[in-house]
């Protein structure tokens, strides 16, 4: 699987929209990009995932760039809950998926 | 639905001691996946079971093993623990076709001393 490289910390104040970068240079065609979080202690959450096309749910908007070397995942309205570690992650899919997490980029959102 | 569950919560053990982590799912998930947190480092991935009666091994497999009992039940056995393994060990399931969505529980805090 390709290797990411994140920020190590970011702020962002709340209310305003969270842009957490991610550079998967070595990505191949058949590998899609996932992100997950892990708020304080707990288990990581899955939040979004793509492989050429920008994708939109309730957590999260995911921009791909065209070279599909980079993304960012956005955080349109960040509250403080939205604090946590965001991993970006990226996989084949298929059967028991192996996916390798990083250090990840840390999320502070003030107030 | 519960969930994925994994007990115990905490557990403190002596070097050399054993133990038995377990980690149930109630989604009908085919795939499960044991990994482990040291900390400020990512998750590693210890052992994983595409279904049931089937497992392999990950990233750091060694001084670990694992049962895959039934499609629910996938436990992590530590056969004589060491101080390395001290670290938050969390369980994972995956329904199929799920395009990596893996569920997560909420981890089992283990110290050896």
């Amino acid at each position: 699987d390709a290797k990411t490289t994140q920020p190590p910390s970011m702020d962002c104040a709340e209310g305003r929209a969270a842009n957490l970068p991610c550079n998967h240079s070595t990505i191949s065609g058949n590998e899609y990009v996932y992100w997950y979080r892990q708020i304080h202690s707990q288990g990581p959450q899955y939040i979004i995932h793509g492989l050429k096309n920008n994708e939109t749910n309730e957590m999260a908007s995911l921009i791909i760039t065209e070279d599909r070397k980079s993304s960012t995942l956005i955080l349109p309205h960040a509250t403080l809950r939205d604090t946590a570690v965001y991993y970006c992650i990226v996989s084949s899919t298929g059967t028991a998926s192996k996916l390798t997490f990083g250090t990840g980029t840390r999320l502070q959102v003030t107030l | 639905n519960a969930g994925v569950t994994q007990t115990p919560k905490f557990q403190v053990l002596k070097t050399g001691q054993s133990m038995t982590l377990q980690c149930a799912q109630d989604m009908n998930h085919n795939s499960m996946y044991w990994y482990r947190q040291d900390p400020g480092m990512g998750l590693r991935l210890i052992y994983y079971s595409a279904s049931e009666g089937t497992t392999d091994k990950g990233e750091v497999p060694n001084g670990y093993n694992v049962s895959r009992l039934n499609k629910r039940e996938f436990s992590l056995r530590l056969e004589s623990a060491a101080p390395s393994q001290t670290s938050v060990y969390f369980c994972a399931s995956e329904p199929p076709s799920s395009y990596n969505e893996q569920f997560f529980g909420p981890g089992t805090r283990l110290t050896v001393l």
